[in-house]
């Protein structure tokens, strides 16, 4: 039973299209992340839900929207799609936003030609 | 700005041997650190924490060691396995206005030799 679960695995598209990320986890946690694990290798936080409040917004272009339909989900829309939009993301949970060990999901890859 | 540093890309050790895996921080308000282990196509694993009020934790073969006046933490893998090979990732957390974040480190490729 996978505990964070993403979808899709892989995606491709072109640039210019706006595309989604879904998220979900059956842990009963809390607290939701989004990162972005990009070409240095770096894994950076971009959003961060807890009972579905935004929390955590770094800096990240507005063509980035997280959105979280109850506790156990979180999806990233991403628009107009740009070359360096290309990276793996990864969702995450915690049990509450002050518990830092974060469980990972497989994290999807999304190239963007 | 990177606040949590690995600075060897990559470690090769014989299987049996120690592994050590260093981090350096420059946040002083760092309170909180963690060691993730990644294996390719997957998402990272936690692995072992230590909070800054210690500066040992140990979890069977790994351990973590924190030096604050030196900013610096290590993690100990006792004896390594082929099956340690991996990324190892180290990340803060409690710095400043975003306590809840944590900030990665660009991580260590682990390779155990057999």
């Amino acid at each position: 039973d996978t505990a964070v679960s993403q979808t899709p695995k892989y995606l491709v598209t072109q640039m210019g299209n706006d595309k989604s990320i879904k998220c979900e986890q059956n842990l009963g946690h809390d607290t939701m992340y989004w990162y972005k694990q990009d070409s240095k290798k770096f894994l950076k936080i971009m959003f961060s839900y807890n009972n579905k409040e935004l929390i955590i917004n770094e800096t990240v272009p507005n063509r980035f929207s997280p959105k979280s339909p109850d506790k156990a989900h979180l999806n990233l829309h991403i628009n107009s799609l740009e070359l360096g939009d290309s990276a793996v993301y990864f969702c995450a949970s915690s049990p509450s936003r002050d518990i830092y060990e974060q469980y990972f999901g497989p994290g999807t890859r999304l190239t963007v030609t | 700005d990177q606040q949590v540093k690995q600075n060897s890309p990559s470690l090769s050790v014989q299987e049996g041997r120690i592994s050590i895996l260093n981090c350096d921080y420059t946040n002083s308000m760092f309170d909180y650190f963690l060691w993730y282990k990644k294996y390719p196509a997957e998402g990272p694993t936690f692995l072992i924490s230590i909070s800054s009020i210690k500066d040992k934790n140990e979890d069977g073969r790994f351990t973590v060691f924190l030096n604050k006046s030196a900013k610096h933490l290590s993690l100990h893998i006792v004896p390594s396995q082929p099956g340690d090979s991996a990324v190892y990732f180290c990340a803060a957390s409690g710095g400043g206005g975003s306590n809840y974040k944590l900030t990665f480190g660009k991580g260590t490729l682990l390779t155990v030799n057999p």
